[in-house]
Parts: structure tokens; sequence; C-alpha cells
């Protein structure tokens, strides 16, 4: 069982708010990656990491930020939130080598 | 044309009938081929890994993997109402990043 942990699960904010997104996992992965998905839609990546001070933005572009100060810790940040951000936030992890990624459970935002 | 397509459904089979999904991938080199079920507002769950060619077994689901022709495809046998969700076809991309390219989903519908 992969130990891959989001929070909050749902948010609810207004506009203008600054919100981080908190990912963690304990199984010490180098790669963590962050999908949006809006619901009945496919995944999209907005950002991934390789490792420690390691960011890159993914498929899809996004107003969210990331950092990876610590191996375990991957969060989202938003700094000024909007109704166009309103969607499922998802973060994976893998080893290396040819692993499959796993998934959090997700945090549902929505945006008022 | 994209990089993993999947018929997007939705796939209708009665309750232990064999479900079938296929999923067509336009990268030679991939090396690593997932099968993830995601149920209404869940995160996706890793279901099923397959790396070589044949087939791979694992209780009521077979992966079928065929390079030469870069086809991918899951079995779900004795189909169940439970088993009725989306299912995602992921395919490792050619370079050694972790990132997966994600097929649109399949959604499955088991009828009792």
């Amino acid at each position: 069982e992969a130990d891959i942990y989001q929070t909050p699960r749902y948010l609810v904010i207004g506009t203008g708010k600054k919100i981080t997104l908190e990912c963690s996992q304990t199984m010490g992965h180098d790669k963590m990656y962050w999908y949006q998905q809006d619901p009945g839609m496919e995944l999209h990546l907005i950002h991934y990491s390789y490792g420690v001070n390691s960011t890159e933005k993914g498929d899809l572009s996004s107003e969210s930020t990331v950092s990876r100060i610590r191996t375990e810790h991957f969060p989202l940040t938003l700094e000024s939130a909007r109704p166009s951000h309103t969607s499922q936030y998802l973060c994976a992890s893998t080893g290396n080598g040819n692993q499959p990624q796993h998934f959090g459970d997700g945090t549902r935002l929505s945006i008022l | 044309q994209k990089e993993v397509e999947q018929n997007s459904g939705p796939l209708s089979v009665p309750e232990g009938a064999i479900a079938s999904l296929n999923c067509t991938y336009s990268d030679r080199v991939s090396q690593s081929f997932f099968w993830y079920r995601q149920y209404s507002g869940k995160s996706p769950e890793l279901i099923m890994s397959i790396y070589s060619n044949g087939d791979k077994e694992d209780g009521r689901f077979t992966a079928q993997l065929n390079k030469a022709s870069q086809y991918v495809s899951l079995l779900i046998r004795d189909s169940q109402p439970s088993d009725s969700a989306t299912y995602l076809c992921a395919v490792s991309g050619s370079s050694n990043t972790g990132k997966l390219i994600f097929g649109q989903g399949t959604t499955l519908q088991v009828k009792p």
C-alpha cells in the first residue's frame, strides 16, 4: 500500500485567497507529480519534481507554483485563488526505474 | 493523434461477463504500461503493471501487451457491479522521468 497523503481533502474558499495544498509521502520517492482533473475529464500533469530543489512545469499550464525543499514534501500553492481554479488536484509519486505512480486521495478545491 | 488512446465508452457488460478494455500508444520506445481504476470522485488506483509482451494475470484481471502493434489491453473476467469505474491506461514516456502519459479513460458499466 502506497503511503502518500494529501490535505485538505476538501476546501471551499473565497476568491483572492492564498491556498497551499499539501502532499507528503513516506516512501522516500524522488519523483513527485501534481495533476489537475475536472469531473469526468482527463488527468493533466501540471507540475513535477525529480528530487529536492527540482521542479518542472507539466503539460498543462497552471497559475499554481510548487516547491520541493524536502524529499517527502511537495506542496502546491495558489497565490490568489479564482473560480477557474476549481478542480480536483491529485498528487502522485514514484521510485526509480519503471515503477508505477501511486496517488494520494486528492484535494477537491472549490473557489467561490 | 493522441499519444495514448482509449475508447471513452461507456462499455456496458452484464454481470459475470468478460469486459475487454483496449489502449493504443504512439511511442515505440515506451517501456512500462499500467492500468488504473478510478471510481467517480476518487483518485486513480493501480490494478496492473506490465512490462513485456504477452499476458499477465492477477486474479480476475489479465493485462495483454503487444509492443509490435503498440497495443495493451485489460480483460476483466466475471465482471461485478463493483468493477463499474473508469479505467485509465498509462504508458511511460521515453525518457527516464517517471512521467506517465494517460489515456482519457474508458468508462465501464457492469449491469446486474
